[in-house]
């Protein structure tokens, strides 16, 4: 199956700092990639969808200047959190969205997640 | 916008089968997914309906009725790793197919 990777998997940083995850298409190019966060109990909550060569699309409520989102490349996406704040703190997930070509399913299949804390 | 809607928690006997339902109101839809998650893991994927009917996959089948707006996960010959939480997703319409989640139900499986 489809493998997605996410870099890094834990990072805690000090209030004020920011933090880049990276998530990683490892044998599929992907065009679309989505970021969730997660919240103790919680389900997983869109923040944006990250389109190769153009602007993210964020979701209601998230400030596109505070969670910065570049899709530079068909299989790489990053979500930089800036000036991180421990509200902040939660379980950031990235999939990829993998065309269903030859009658596969089009589905979407999703990183280990990464776990960041601020202090 | 969408609304999906999941029973919270259920416990279920090793050995014994489970029905984990899912309601859902959309102003469009175009699939929907049941994915399992262990607590601090990322959801790994089971099932993707988008027609109406049942989809076996050894243990697990997925039921979809576009009408009624409601999809089933069926889980036979439970194990105790299938204790997780189980999430219902819909996608929606247009370009970018936004695939939004519901709340997920807990599973709690014993001996």
């Amino acid at each position: 199956g489809a493998v997605v990777s996410q870099h890094p998997s834990r990072v805690i940083c000090k209030s004020g700092t920011s933090v880049k995850i990276e998530c990683r298409s490892l044998d599929f190019q992907a065009t679309t990639m989505f970021w969730y966060r997660q919240f103790p109990k919680q389900s997983l909550m869109l923040m944006a969808t990250s389109n190769e060569g153009s602007k993210a699309t964020y979701e209601q409520g998230v400030e596109k200047d505070k969670f910065l989102i570049n899709h530079a490349s068909l299989t790489l996406s990053t979500l930089t959190v800036t000036s991180a704040h421990p509200e902040d703190s939660s379980f950031y997930i990235c999939s990829a969205r993998v065309p269903s070509g030859g009658g596969g399913t089009d589905t979407q299949y999703f990183g280990p997640g990464t776990r960041l804390t601020v202090l | 916008g969408q609304n999906i809607d999941q029973p919270t928690e259920m416990t279920a006997t090793e050995g014994a089968i489970v029905q984990i339902n899912c309601t859902y109101q959309t102003s469009g839809f175009n699939g929907l997914f049941w994915y399992q998650q262990h607590a601090g893991e990322a959801p790994t994927f089971l099932s993707y309906n988008v027609l109406d009917g049942l989809e076996e996959k050894g243990r697990f089948s997925s039921f979809l009725s576009r009408s009624k707006g409601y999809s089933y996960l069926l889980l036979k010959e439970l194990q105790m790793k299938d204790s997780a939480s189980y999430l219902c997703a819909v996608r929606g319409p247009g370009g970018y197919q936004k695939v939004t989640f519901g709340t997920g139900t807990k599973l709690q499986v014993i001996p």
